[in-house]
């Protein structure tokens, strides 16, 4: 069965700093993997993804991923951060060979002005 | 166009009634999902629907959870005998045919069970 892991539960970064929010999974088959935001009392927002093709992809908002397979990660950044980017994170990961899409716990991104 | 609708987007029981939470995906989207967000728990999956396919239940908690999909659109996800550990946000979403396509997710249901 598919896991992810996202190791922390807060991370705080000053505005204009770069941020990095971490996630690592497991999986049988090729993994497909997800980004997904949550911000104050709003919806989850997709933000990027993983399928196949170049280790980093680009996404909503100026965030990017990097896949590492050798590592089992995929890692959220931003060169930049705004305050604006305050929200609650999560990662998903499916397993290629099942359709069942599994969420981590999130972390919540503070970002200082 | 719309997006994924849920209601209601609260709902108050006792202890022990039965709840019905509905969804309506978006026109056009095969893959239906179930999800309940508890607070420091993340999403937790429940059950996944894909066209006429058998629905992935593997996530449901107890035999009290079932749910349901007619005609391949609306979502009904039922919790009989209602606990205090079932208060939660359920959340929907739902995405074109296969996991690899982003999912739309719905305002939730915030259920309180007193």
């Amino acid at each position: 069965a598919q896991s992810v892991a996202q190791p922390e539960d807060q991370v705080n970064v000053a505005e204009g700093n770069p941020l990095t929010v971490k996630c690592t999974y497991s999986v049988s088959g090729n993994p497909y993997l997800f980004w997904y935001v949550q911000y104050p009392n709003r919806g989850l927002q997709f933000l990027l993804k993983y399928i196949t093709g170049d280790n980093l992809v680009k996404g909503s908002y100026g965030f990017e991923a990097e896949f590492n397979k050798s590592q089992t990660s995929f890692h959220l950044k931003k060169p930049s951060a705004l305050v604006s980017d305050s929200a609650l994170y999560f990662c998903a990961v499916r397993d290629g060979r099942d359709d069942k899409i599994i969420f981590g716990k999130g972390t919540r991104l503070h970002i200082l002005p | 166009g719309a997006g994924v609708s849920q209601s209601p987007s609260n709902k108050v029981t006792e202890k022990g009634k039965d709840v019905e939470l509905r969804c309506d995906p978006i026109s056009g989207h095969t893959a239906l999902y179930w999800y309940r967000q508890s607070l420091g728990q993340g999403l937790e999956f429940l059950i996944y629907f894909q066209g006429n396919s058998a629905p992935d239940k593997s996530g449901l908690p107890s035999d009290r959870f079932s749910a349901e999909r007619t005609g391949g659109s609306v979502s009904t996800l039922t919790i009989q005998r209602t606990q205090q550990e079932d208060s939660a946000v359920y959340l929907c979403a739902s995405s074109l045919y296969r996991g690899y396509n982003e999912q739309f997710f719905g305002p939730g249901t915030r259920l309180t069970v007193l």
